[in-house]
């Protein structure tokens, strides 16, 4: 079974500082690693994804996010926050072998930025 | 590239109906996935379709079920509307070998 912790309920960042998202992960084989954000009564929207190569991934809005296969983690950051980063994150894995492209969820980060 | 497209965007049902959502995938998709989003929680997988079959499936009751067209839309089942069917439901297309998934803005319905 896969799964994905978001240790994380809420997370509180002053604009202007940097800011990290946790995210460890469980799944058979190698991963497939998204993140997305939720904005209020709207849908999801893609941010970022690892699929293979270089563990440093770079996705929209500055946001950029870290593969440790070691520690099973994929953590989101940002070097500088925005007011408008404000938001719900979701991190998501699934298996990479073909067939299984069932995506699980975290149950979410409400990232608040503080002007 | 048109996105993927949800409808209707609110729906509000009674306990025990009948209700059929809706999601248009996105140019070039040929996969479809609905997710289920309780209020407060992480999306849910219900089910997914591939080539008009479905391929893969979460742990919700026979009474959620599903079509995919040729097209490659689908549509997404619900009978006997129980009050915890009240949810945002979320539809994602998605590539061949499933790299990237797009998600449309939901459905949120409210059973009453």
């Amino acid at each position: 079974a896969q799964s994905v912790a978001q240790p994380e309920d809420q997370v509180n960042v002053a604009e202007g500082n940097p800011l990290t998202v946790k995210c460890t992960y469980s799944v058979s084989g190698n991963p497939y690693l998204f993140w997305y954000v939720q904005y209020p009564n709207r849908g999801l929207q893609f941010l970022l994804k690892y699929i293979t190569g270089d563990n440093l991934v770079k996705g929209s809005y500055g946001f950029e996010a870290e593969f440790n296969k070691s520690q099973t983690s994929f953590h989101l950051k940002k070097p500088s926050a925005l007011v408008s980063d404000s938001a719900l994150y979701f991190c998501a894995v699934r298996a990479a072998n073909f067939g299984n492209e069932k995506l699980t969820f975290g149950t979410g980060t409400r990232l608040t930025i503080i002007p | 590239e048109t996105g993927v497209t949800q409808s209707p965007t609110h729906l509000i049902k009674t306990r025990g109906q009948q209700v059929t959502l809706r999601c248009s995938s996105q140019s070039g998709h040929n996969t479809v996935s609905w997710y289920q989003q309780a209020l407060g929680q992480g999306p849910q997988f219900i089910f997914q379709y591939y080539r008009e079959e479905e391929n893969g499936r979460g742990n919700f009751p026979p009474r959620f079920s599903g079509l995919q067209f040729p097209n490659y839309s689908s549509e997404l089942n619900v009978n006997a509307l129980e009050l915890d069917d009240s949810a945002l439901y979320l539809c994602a297309s998605s590539s061949p070998r499933g790299y990237g998934y797009t998600f449309g803005s939901g459905t949120r319905l409210t059973v009453v």
